[in-house]
């Protein structure tokens, strides 16, 4: 299979603690998104790389928020001292540079619950 | 308020009912995409419409691009259980971004009863 991965699909962590999910994206595309998902809502963006570099992050990523993809394959998303408002699902989609209707594909997500 | 309103936000209906779902704005896009999410998966792209009036039919999913390009519907014939799930639309270049990023609408959610 081919397709964006995410893990851990599942993760439960008490308040406070730090936690980093992996997306690898389909190994062509160079363009990875980060976006977060609550309950009934539709994604909402949080950051965009272009290879390795790190082009623009949403006002949502607050500074306990950090994304890296260092080789300009796959990325992390870190969460440090979490909180019970970063209960969510957290979706990774990869996408090619150049296609005009930039469609994106997406993983199947890690869902984060803060206890 | 939202760039792009969906309505219903939830529509519970039998099988072989026709139903529709609608994606609004006072914007101008230059495509709309139209995804569906299952719980606990990520969203699936059903289509991409991109020309004004554009008519798009994937099996009993029809798509239509309002003339304007500000609006889109999503009809679905006959549905069936499978057919459940969280209907999103979704467009790119918002706000004059040059990659991609896409906004999506709160969504449908549709539950088809057997």
């Amino acid at each position: 299979d081919t397709g964006v991965s995410q893990n851990p699909r599942h993760k439960i962590t008490k308040r406070g603690q730090n936690v980093t999910f992996r997306c690898d994206p389909i190994s062509e595309h160079n363009r990875l998104y980060w976006y977060r998902q609550t309950l009934g809502q539709g994604p909402e963006f949080l950051t965009y790389f272009q290879n390795e570099a790190q082009l623009e992050k949403s006002r949502l990523l607050s500074d306990r928020f950090s994304a890296e993809r260092p080789k300009g394959s796959f990325s992390t998303l870190e969460i440090q001292r979490t909180e019970q408002g970063d209960s969510a699902m957290y979706l990774c989609a990869s996408s090619l540079e150049g296609r005009e209707t930039y469609e994106q594909y997406f993983g199947p997500g890690t869902r984060l619950t803060v206890t | 308020t939202q760039l792009l309103e969906q309505s219903p936000q939830f529509l519970s209906i039998q099988e072989g009912e026709n139903l529709t779902v609608y994606c609004n704005s006072s914007s101008v896009f230059s495509s709309l995409q139209w995804y569906r999410q299952e719980p606990g998966e990520g969203p699936v792209l059903l289509v991409t419409v991109v020309t004004g009036g554009e008519v798009k039919k994937l099996k009993r999913l029809t798509f239509q691009f309002g003339d304007a390009r500000k609006d889109s519907s999503l009809h679905i014939t006959a549905a069936q259980p499978g057919d459940t799930g969280l209907y999103l639309c979704a467009v790119n270049n918002a706000g004059g971004t040059s990659y991609g990023k896409l906004t999506f609408g709160q969504g449908t959610i549709l539950t088809v009863h057997p």
